[in-house]
């Protein structure tokens, strides 16, 4: 069974600032890894989808890692603005069926002014 | 661009009602899913729907229906709704296949009394 970590659930940082978030996962057999961002009473919005065929992935500030063999996969966020903050979630496919998605219970970021 | 609708957004349901909920997508993809987020327990899937004509069951099943309408819709029912099911309610669809991005609609805040 696919289980995802992710460390840790909360996080507070000064603007400006250089931070990672994490993501684990107990099965290194997956096709891909996507990361989200879910503001406040708002649906998930997705920022990166890194194949397992892909190292890293980038997006503006954000820059997504991924080592399938140690199973995680790290969220770079560069110069952290008040506007990152927010839950950010990342999900693997289910063993046995790649459309369903594992989810993180997530890192809720707050980047302070 | 619309992307994934999904109505309504509130409800509030007495214990043993029944009600359905909505969800269309707009890109033509394949796959289809609900999900449910509740505070402590990360985002369930409770139903997907791989294609137009087929249905399974996610983690969390049992008090709900679904139906496939056709390619843009795939709706939730709650046949008898209990305070158990107090939650926010997500439809997300994908183009399919292996390798697809999940996008999800703005959700549907559910509360049961």
């Amino acid at each position: 069974k696919q289980e995802v970590t992710q460390i840790p659930a909360a996080l507070s940082v000064p603007e400006g600032e250089n931070l990672v978030l994490n993501c684990s996962f107990t099965d290194s057999a997956i096709y891909n890894l996507q990361w989200f961002r879910q503001d406040p009473g708002k649906g998930l919005t997705s920022l990166l989808l890194i194949q397992s065929s892909q190292r890293e992935q980038t997006s503006g500030r954000l820059n997504a890692s991924l080592d399938k063999s140690s199973g995680r996969s790290t969220l770079y966020i560069a110069a952290s603005q008040p506007g990152d903050s927010a839950t950010y979630l990342c999900a693997v496919p289910l063993l046995g069926g790649s459309e369903k998605l594992v989810f993180g219970k997530g890192t809720k970021l707050t980047v302070n002014p | 661009n619309a992307g994934v609708t999904q109505t309504p957004k509130f409800q509030v349901l007495k214990t043993g009602q029944s009600m359905t909920l909505q969800c269309a997508q707009d890109m033509n993809h394949n796959s289809m899913y609900w999900y449910r987020q509740d505070p402590g327990m990360g985002l369930r899937l409770i139903y997907y729907s791989a294609s137009e004509g087929t249905t399974d069951k996610g983690e969390v099943p049992n008090g709900y229906n679904v139906s496939r309408l056709n390619k843009r819709e795939f709706s939730l029912r709650l046949e008898s709704a209990a305070p158990s099911q107090t939650s926010v309610y997500f439809c997300a669809s994908s183009a399919s296949a292996v390798n697809t991005e999940a996008f999800f609609g703005q959700g549907t805040r559910l509360t049961v009394v």
